[in-house]
């Protein structure tokens, strides 16, 4: 099934805090897995992307976690700041194609 | 400056018109991209193209046309045929095969379509 299900839909977090945000796919043909970052009235940006091969991958407050056996990957940003807010999308790509497939999206607002 | 320019930034059109979105790169990219932004739905794939002259349909291709006549531009036309198409309009593309490390989209910075 091509589908990648994101939440929470939104998220409020404490500036300093933890933002944790979800992803869940059922696809085992995925093989690559983007988060992108979109501030209002632009277009997305790759944050950070994981392998289905690695289960942690970091870049300094972001870090990628995923789990290959409950086909889930999540994004947490440490230390969350205000300058954070905006809309989070993942995505994954299907073995062998040249496209991608994207979440619902996850808007955070980190409150100062 | 390399990048994707969308133009225009906001557009309106009366209903059952046929408009015209533009997309132009300056990287050099070979595959072009075509995603709509509604709230809560996220980016849903309309139309890609992975060289000149040939591009596939994508999730939600009903209502939308495509060409790709030149590497650097793929434009797209929303039909009268589109039954819902307020939306926000992203294009993307992208020079790195699928098979490699860092594979990623660089995105436009899109183009609001409202339909009165």
């Amino acid at each position: 099934q091509q589908q990648v299900k994101q939440s929470p839909q939104s998220l409020i977090v404490q500036k300093g805090g933890i933002s944790i945000i979800n992803c869940a796919y059922e696809n085992t043909a995925f093989d690559y897995f983007p988060w992108y970052q979109q501030f209002p009235g632009k277009g997305p940006a790759l944050l950070i992307a994981i392998r289905p091969d690695v289960s942690e991958k970091k870049e300094g407050r972001f870090t990628i976690s995923f789990n290959k056996s409950a086909k889930q990957f999540s994004l947490h940003i440490m230390d969350s700041q205000p300058g954070d807010s905006a809309t989070y999308f993942c995505a994954a790509r299907p073995g062998g194609y040249n496209k991608l497939i994207f979440g619902a999206g996850t808007r955070l607002a980190v409150h100062p | 400056d390399g990048g994707i320019t969308q133009s225009p930034k906001y557009l309106f059109r009366k209903e059952g018109q046929n408009v015209t979105l533009s997309c132009e790169q300056n990287l050099n990219h070979d595959a072009m991209y075509w995603y709509r932004q509604d709230p809560g739905q996220g980016l849903r794939l309309i139309y890609y193209s992975q060289i000149v002259n040939d591009f596939q349909k994508g999730d939600i291709a009903e209502g939308y046309s495509v060409s790709r006549e030149k590497k650097e531009s793929f434009p797209l036309t929303v039909t009268s045929a589109q039954k819902n198409p307020t939306a926000f309009y992203l294009c993307a593309s992208t020079s790195t095969p699928p098979g490699q490390e860092n594979y990623g989209y660089t995105f436009g910075s899109g183009t609001r379509l409202t339909v009165v």
